[in-house]
């Protein structure tokens, strides 16, 4: 089983510029999750989907947007990137609707100049 | 704002000894989570405890809960060069989200 997996692995954008991290999982989970991890302070929640057609805000949504297009796939959307979401992306799952054994995805590394 | 704080912020050991790693948090929890990331990599569940838990083993780990003092222990024992990475601990404190600590970093010398 691939497990979670995300596109693209690395990006480079300017300023301005649009982009959507893609993300898929064939465990067949309800929820999940969108993070961002910056040197230091560990991960942050950005958005999550509890289960297919749900979506809410977490620690630090702005600047973002979600889709959960069907219970596989959930991408997140830069809609004009900033020097400030220079980041590393994680996409997780987890089965049922819990906050536990959460299964991550290898990571978008973005860089906004 | 993070709810878990994991210490020392980074540990470096020998093959074969013991490696103890701490995560303090502020409010009740329902369950504290520890997860292991290896470089450029994505993090990998290790284990879970809940609360009315005290002591948790898997394999070569072992977790312990004090929900008195808000923290928790991460040891593993005899390890190995293959057990280098970053160790987050993650409680669901915060409206039941899933919060995550800055991480210690462990490396395992051969």
């Amino acid at each position: 089983n691939a497990g979670v997996t995300q596109t693209p692995k690395f990006q480079v954008l300017k300023t301005g510029q649009s982009m959507t991290l893609q993300c898929a999982q064939d465990m067949n989970h309800n929820s999940m999750y969108w993070y961002r991890q910056d040197p230091g302070m560990g991960l942050r929640l950005i958005y999550y989907s509890a289960s297919e057609g749900t979506t809410d805000k977490g620690e630090v949504p702005n600047g973002y947007n979600v889709s959960r297009l069907n219970k596989r796939e959930f991408s997140l959307r830069l809609e004009s990137a900033a020097p400030s979401q220079t980041s590393v992306y994680f996409c997780a799952s987890s089965e049922g609707n819990r906050w536990e054994k959460l299964f991550f995805g290898s990571g978008t590394q973005l860089s906004v100049l | 704002s993070q709810q878990g704080e994991e210490d020392p912020q980074a540990l470096s050991i020998q093959e074969g000894e013991n490696a103890t790693m701490n995560c303090s948090y502020k409010t009740s929890i329902n369950n504290l989570q520890w997860y292991r990331q290896n470089s450029g990599r994505g993090l990998v569940h290790l284990i879970l405890i809940r609360s009315n838990e005290r002591e948790k083993h898997s394999g070569r780990l072992r977790v312990t809960l004090d929900t008195s003092k808000k923290s928790s222990s991460l040891l593993i024992t005899a390890s190995r060069a293959a057990d280098t990475a970053s160790y987050f601990c993650a409680t669901d404190a915060s409206g039941n989200k899933l919060v995550f600590g800055a991480g210690t970093i462990l490396r395992v010398k051969s």
